[in-house]
């Protein structure tokens, strides 16, 4: 059982900077695992923002970045907005077809 | 307009079926891989199932695998995903996602509701 671990809540400043993590059960995360991001809203779908460890879609914003960090897939936030509070997921790709979703992270902006 | 609409959410019994929808349009749709992401009330994304570009593979996840059965039509540009012997646990939003660059996940639909109660 593949398990992908993010840190259940954080708490940052607006204008202030914050980072994420996403860890395997199976050990360090590297590029081949094309890590995924994604944000989430109260009551909307989630929206898509990093693709393969640090790839942005066009309309994800500037102040997101994604990297590897530690043996961890990471994103980045620089410059917090109110409108950045939100559940962020990981994806994680394991071969096979088979991919594995973080329990998610609620980034609180106060 | 890239969009994703999926239909065909609803209430059902326990050991009963369904089968939902996902209508895509603003991008050439048989190019594409499509993929079903759940999400319980309350809960986090479980990916759920797979399916190439001209539907000749597929994945399921363990939790699905052997009752859920994905699809495509490219000449429609509908994905589907025919879920029997439901049960409590598949309730959730079922989420259509299309697949981007080879291992980038797009664009999402709004969801569809299943819930599986008696």
């Amino acid at each position: 059982q593949t398990v992908v671990t993010q840190e259940p809540s954080l708490t940052v400043s607006p204008g202030g900077t914050v980072t994420l993590t996403c860890a395997s059960s199976t050990g360090a995360v590297t590029s081949g695992y094309y890590p995924n991001w994604f944000q989430q809203k109260p009551g909307q779908a989630p929206r898509a923002l990093i693709y393969s460890t640090s790839n942005k879609h066009s309309w994800t914003p500037a102040r997101f970045s994604g990297s590897l960090l530690g043996g961890k897939a990471a994103l980045t936030l620089s410059g917090v907005q109110p409108e950045d509070e939100a559940e962020y997921y990981c994806l994680l790709y394991y071969g096979g077809a088979q991919w594995v979703f973080g329990g998610g992270t609620k980034l609180t902006v106060l | 307009e890239v969009q994703l609409v999926e239909s065909g959410g609803g209430l059902v019994q326990p050991g009963g079926s369904l089968r939902l929808s996902c209508s895509a349009s603003g991008f050439t749709f048989s190019s594409y891989a499509m993929h079903w992401v759940r999400q319980a009330p309350g809960k986090g994304l479980e990916y759920v199932s797979a399916i190439s570009s001209n539907g000749g593979s597929t994945y399921y996840a363990d939790s699905v695998k052997g009752r859920f059965t994905i699809s495509r039509d490219n000449s429609k540009n509908t994905l589907y995903l025919q879920m029997s012997s439901l049960r409590a646990e598949d309730t959730a939003v079922y989420y259509c996602v299309k697949g981007g660059d080879p291992n980038a996940f797009d664009i999402w639909g709004q969801g569809t509701m299943v819930t599986v109660s008696s």
